[in-house]
């Protein structure tokens, strides 16, 4: 069946320094993937997202890189800010057509 | 400004009791979903609708009602037939872009925190 998953739960960073967030994807069928922020207390925010016909794609601060060799991407932040401070989650649309399916997420925390 | 409201952001029940959480938005989008989100886990897709007067099962509906009678509006029944209710609901749309294939981009409302006493 279709799943997404993150490599690691939390992940802790320097203010300034860049973070990178992983994750793993199963179905080799999937054309589209995106990244949410969300802050607590909130909805999920849309971030970014890579078609499956894309290598990589930059957005303010934030790449998103996708290699279908091993179905992964990740989420590269540059220059992390506290206010980067949330759960990360990719999400992979499934073959179900409207269905969006979401890993389990990454908490990023921002030292400062 | 466009978005998704919902209603309300805490709610407590007690066993045994239904409960009906509001989801309204004005972004004139085609498709709605309900989503639930227990700590440490991702989102679990619950119910979803493309089109007024239609809706489909998700992964986990059992212990759901939903309704669209309205474009704007995608109210969901937490029945007491929910074993496990208590958790973080919320509420996405999405416009229908049948331009780009693949794209769906969802926009969430604030979400309700559902507590069963």
């Amino acid at each position: 069946g279709e799943s997404v998953g993150l490599h690691l739960p939390t992940l802790s960073v320097q203010e300034g320094d860049n973070s990178i967030i992983n994750c793993a994807y199963s179905n080799s069928a999937s054309d589209y993937f995106i990244w949410y922020k969300q802050e607590s207390g909130k909805g999920p925010q849309f971030i970014i997202d890579i078609r499956s016909n894309m290598d990589k794609r930059q957005g303010q601060r934030v790449t998103v890189l996708l290699n279908k060799t091993v179905k992964h991407l990740s989420l590269q932040i540059a220059a992390t800010q506290p206010g980067d401070s949330a759960v990360y989650f990719c999400a992979e649309k499934g073959t179900g057509g409207f269905k969006t399916i979401f890993g389990a997420g990454t908490r990023l925390f921002v030292k400062a | 400004d466009g978005g998704i409201t919902q209603s309300p952001k805490y709610l407590f029940r007690k066993e045994g009791q239904n409960v009906t959480l509001s989801c309204e938005q004005n972004l004139n989008h085609d498709a709605m979903y309900w989503y639930r989100q227990d700590p440490g886990q991702g989102l679990r897709l619950i119910y979803y609708s493309q089109i007024v007067n239609d809706f489909q099962k998700g992964d986990i509906a059992e212990g759901y009602s939903v309704s669209r009678e309205k474009k704007e509006s995608f109210p969901l029944t937490v029945t007491s037939a929910q074993k496990n209710p208590t958790a973080f609901y919320l509420c996405a749309s999405s416009d229908r872009d049948l331009r780009t294939s693949g794209a769906n981009v969802l926009t969430f409302g604030a979400g309700s925190r559902l507590t069963v006493l």
